[in-house]
């Protein structure tokens, strides 16, 4: 089945442990990005990349770190910077139309706890 | 800067009851707009999405939204609400006139269901 796989489900750190969050896809899709979900706040955008080796700022990207070798791979590092990393964290894919036009489609999540 | 406006945090309605989300949108291009459903620890699911053409669009689930230029909304409309919908609903935009194609997400609608 074609889809976006995250991992862990959950994950705890302690701090001032950098941490890596997984994130695969195999919908053969060129743009992926990475969101971070905390209560009564919606979905706020850390980074995104449209193409392989590419990516770019989104509007929290302070404390984050991401790479992006491969098509079906987009890792978000959280890093010790980070102040507040206790969050839901969610992956999504999209083709790369132009205009704009495109779904992202959400993995399951992962949730970050700091201890 | 772009936003997405959900006025009702949470909203309750009995099983069997008619149901309308709302969402307001402030931008300046034509829109692309989404509906998205979250379930507890979960992702989220595509619920609809409207790009142009016909402003009722169809969804799954029995969901229904509709664009409303001159008011700048796209509300969420079902006619008879089962005790599964029970949920975060969260509408999200594209600014299609930007040149960027983040999604902007609102702060997200609970739904309660009462049996």
């Amino acid at each position: 089945d074609g889809g976006i796989t995250q991992s862990p489900k959950y994950l705890f750190r302690k701090e001032g442990q950098n941490v890596t969050l997984s994130c695969e896809q195999n919908l053969n899709h060129d743009a992926m990005y990475w969101y971070r979900q905390d209560p009564g706040q919606g979905l706020r955008l850390i980074y995104y990349s449209q193409i392989v080796n590419d990516f770019q700022k989104g509007d929290i990207a302070e404390g984050y770190s991401v790479s992006r070798e491969k098509k079906e791979s987009f890792p978000l590092t959280v890093t010790s910077a980070q102040k507040n990393p206790t969050a839901f964290y969610l992956c999504a894919s999209s083709t790369r139309t132009s205009g704009g036009a495109d779904t992202q489609y959400f993995g399951p999540g992962t949730r970050l706890t700091v201890l | 800067a772009q936003s997405v406006t959900q006025p009702d945090i949470h909203i309750t309605v009995s099983e069997g009851a008619s149901l309308e989300l709302r969402c307001n949108y402030s931008y300046g291009a034509t829109p692309y707009l989404f509906w998205y459903v979250q379930s507890p620890g979960q992702g989220l699911q595509l619920l609809l999405k409207y790009f142009s053409g016909d402003t009722l669009v169809q969804g799954i689930k029995g969901f229904e939204a509709e664009f409303k230029r001159s008011q700048s909304s796209f509300n969420l409309r079902k006619p008879s609400v089962h005790w599964s919908d029970a949920a975060e609903y969260f509408c999200a935009v594209v600014d299609s006139g930007a040149g960027s194609y983040q999604l902007t997400f609102g702060k997200g609608t609970k739904l309660s269901v009462i049996p």
